[in-house]
């Protein structure tokens, strides 16, 4: 079975800090990795995936995460935190193999104070 | 092509009612999901399409919901005699083949029962 754990409910940075949102994953084979962005009443933005290759992904707005298949994680992080950054996240896995839908952790929310 | 929509975005009902929500994914997209999202969770998957083909139904979708989608397009979503515990968003989303790029999400329909 496919699982997700974000451990922390919310993360609080300051606004220009560097930002990390925690993720690992639990997958039979190996994964495919997302992370995706909500903003209120809103559905979800997709902001990077790891599909194969470089274990340090860039995506959408200057996030980028960083691939560990020794510890089961890809965890979202920004160099310099926007007050706009604040939303909810999260992240995604499936199996490569089969056709198994994403299953999705259950959220950080990021609060950025100016 | 203007992404996922999902009708209606808001939608408030009677316990005991019956109430369909729809969803036009991207048009090239064959692969069509559904998802359920409470407060303070991830979404969690209740069924997905490819094409006409409802492939894979979660336990979630007891027997008062059901999808459809008939021409491989839009989807429906009805719930039957709906329950409190029903309040929630529901999600749609697509993708092209089984999503190693991800999905494309909607904005959602979000149900509330009284």
């Amino acid at each position: 079975a496919q699982s997700v754990a974000q451990p922390e409910d919310q993360v609080n940075v300051a606004e220009g800090n560097p930002l990390t949102v925690k993720c690992t994953y639990s997958v039979s084979g190996n994964p495919y990795l997302f992370w995706y962005v909500q903003y209120p009443n809103r559905g979800l933005q997709f902001l990077l995936k790891y599909i194969t290759g470089d274990n340090l992904v860039k995506g959408s707005y200057g996030f980028e995460a960083e691939f560990n298949k020794s510890q089961t994680s890809f965890h979202l992080k920004k160099p310099s935190a926007l007050v706009s950054d604040s939303a909810l996240y999260f992240c995604a896995v499936r199996d490569i193999r089969g056709n198994t839908p994403l299953v999705f952790g259950k959220g950080t929310r990021l609060s950025v104070i100016a | 092509d203007t992404g996922v929509s999902q009708n209606p975005r808001h939608k408030i009902t009677k316990r005991g009612q019956n109430v369909t929500f729809r969803c036009d994914p991207i048009s090239e997209h064959n692969r069509l999901y559904w998802y359920r999202q409470t407060l303070g969770q991830g979404p969690e998957f209740l069924t997905y399409f490819q094409n006409e083909a409802q492939l894979e139904k979660s336990r979630l979708l007891s027997d008062r919901f059901s999808a459809e989608r008939p021409k491989g397009s839009f989807s429906t979503l009805e719930i039957q005699r709906t329950e409190q515990g029903d309040s929630a968003m529901y999600l749609c989303a697509s993708s092209l083949g089984p999503g190693s790029h991800g999905y494309t999400f909607g904005s959602g329909t979000r149900l509330t029962v009284v």
